[in-house]
């Protein structure tokens, strides 16, 4: 089992440009979210799917956009990438109350 | 609005001191409670949690963590730290209203001097 994945592991952007952060999780669980970590500031919700099919914001979701692709792959979108989104973006899977995480994405935005 | 408090932002121990990581929330219900590691460059990992039941949780690594209902607290203990616990701690509530989203503190940045 690889857990969860998450691809890119670090990734460059220039103002205004797009991008896809792609996350999968292979233990076939229901729920899978999306957070980002910044220093201070501890994990903060971006957006969540409950089940295959389903999204919802969450804390911040402002500048981003999710798809909820498959059971196994949740992925995040910038649309127009600003610098306040350097940031590392975790994904997560949940069965139940405990959440699992993937390794992260590294942006930085210039 | 739910929070969850860590009041201690950054702790320097030496080897073979005890620990404890403060951590309080803002939820007046029923809720689960959770310890998160993150182990430099690596992803959070659970170490314990707490569901019901006695309210001393023990988790992996030596850790500990005691739920008092009255104080709204769920601290983290271990008794002897280790240069390998350098890491930071992040406690995280989720209130069981059916959507599992959690609430994250600011995380505690443990640093244990060999």
């Amino acid at each position: 089992n690889a857990g969860v994945t998450q691809t890119p592991k670090f990734q460059v952007l220039k103002t205004g440009q797009s991008m896809t952060l792609q996350c999968a999780q292979d233990m076939n669980h229901n729920s899978m979210y999306w957070y980002r970590q910044d220093p201070g500031m501890g994990l903060r919700l971006i957006y969540y799917s409950a089940s295959e099919g389903t999204t919802d914001k969450g804390e911040v979701p402002n500048g981003y956009n999710v798809s909820r692709l498959n059971k196994r792959e949740f992925s995040l979108r910038l649309e127009s990438a600003a610098p306040s989104q350097t940031s590392v973006y975790f994904c997560a899977s949940s069965e139940g109350q405990t959440q699992y995480f993937g390794p992260g994405t590294r942006l930085l935005v210039l | 609005a739910q929070s969850v408090s860590q009041h201690n932002h950054h702790v320097i121990l030496s080897e073979a001191a005890s620990l404890e990581l403060g951590c309080n929330y803002s939820y007046g219900g029923t809720v689960n409670l959770f310890w998160y590691v993150q182990y430099p460059g690596q992803h959070l990992q659970l170490l314990l949690k707490y569901f019901s039941g006695d309210p001393l949780v023990k988790g992996i690594k030596g850790f500990e963590a005691e739920f008092i209902k009255s104080k709204f607290s769920f601290n983290l203990r271990k008794p002897s730290v280790q240069w390998s616990d350098t890491a930071e701690y992040f406690c995280a509530v989720n209130p069981p209203s059916g959507t599992y989203k959690y609430i994250f503190g600011t995380g505690t940045r443990l640093k244990v001097l060999a």
